[in-house]
């Protein structure tokens, strides 16, 4: 069966302590993971799309990697806007919907 | 249009009664998709739209509740007889033209049936 799955559940860091989230999949015929980002009470915003092994995708603090078990959000010198839900999903074979994780909710203290 | 708009933000009603969820997509995107949410968990998906029709509703949880695009854009989630259990954010996607394609998700629509 198509499964995500998403580590830690919950992760608190300091202001500019550096870490990672994982989203792991066993899904046949990746076709895309999705990683979003999600404040309270606010639909999930885009950040990254990554299609194949070795494919990395970096915005600002973030960085996206890719395996063909996992994914990898690294977060580099987060900052407090940086608190939110970190959502994971993926397209495979010949799924007309995203598989999801159930999300890492991220706190950084100031 | 900017963004995926969804309209209203927020519902509450009575148990019983009858709610219709809006959604506007982005301009251009075919495909469209409908979620729900409750808290702390991820989307669950309900219905898929490519063009006007439904491409996969598996998601539906029963017959009470439909969706439609009559037009190819603008579609309209329906929920009859709603019960306090179909309490929880109603999100809505689209992307350009398929699900292996980025989905820009709208704010959602806060639903409370009490």
């Amino acid at each position: 069966e198509d499964q995500v799955t998403q580590s830690p559940e919950a992760l608190r860091l300091q202001e500019g302590e550096s870490s990672s989230l994982n989203c792991s999949y066993t899904v046949s015929g990746l076709r895309g993971l999705f990683w979003y980002r999600q404040d309270p009470g606010k639909g999930p915003e885009f950040l990254f799309t990554l299609y194949s092994a070795g494919e990395e995708k970096e915005k600002e603090r973030l960085k996206a990697t890719l395996t063909k078990k996992e994914s990898f959000l690294h977060i580099t010198a987060p900052k407090p806007e940086d608190s939110a839900t970190y959502l994971c999903a993926v397209n495979a074979g010949n799924n007309r919907k995203l598989i999801w994780g159930l999300g890492t909710s991220l706190a950084v203290n100031p | 249009g900017a963004g995926v708009s969804q309209t209203p933000s927020n519902k509450v009603t009575e148990k019983g009664k009858y709610v219709e969820l809006r959604c506007d997509p982005i301009s251009g995107h075919t495909a469209l998709y409908w979620y729900r949410q409750s808290l702390g968990q991820g989307p669950e998906f309900l219905i898929y739209f490519q063009g006007t029709g439904a491409a996969d509703d598996s998601g539906l949880p029963n017959d009470r509740f439909f969706a439609v695009r009559p037009e190819g854009s603008v579609s309209t989630l329906k929920i009859q007889r709603t019960e306090r259990g179909d309490s929880a954010v109603y999100l809505c996607a689209s992307s350009l033209s398929g699900p292996q394609e980025t989905q820009y998700f709208g704010p959602g629509t806060r639903l409370l049936v009490l």
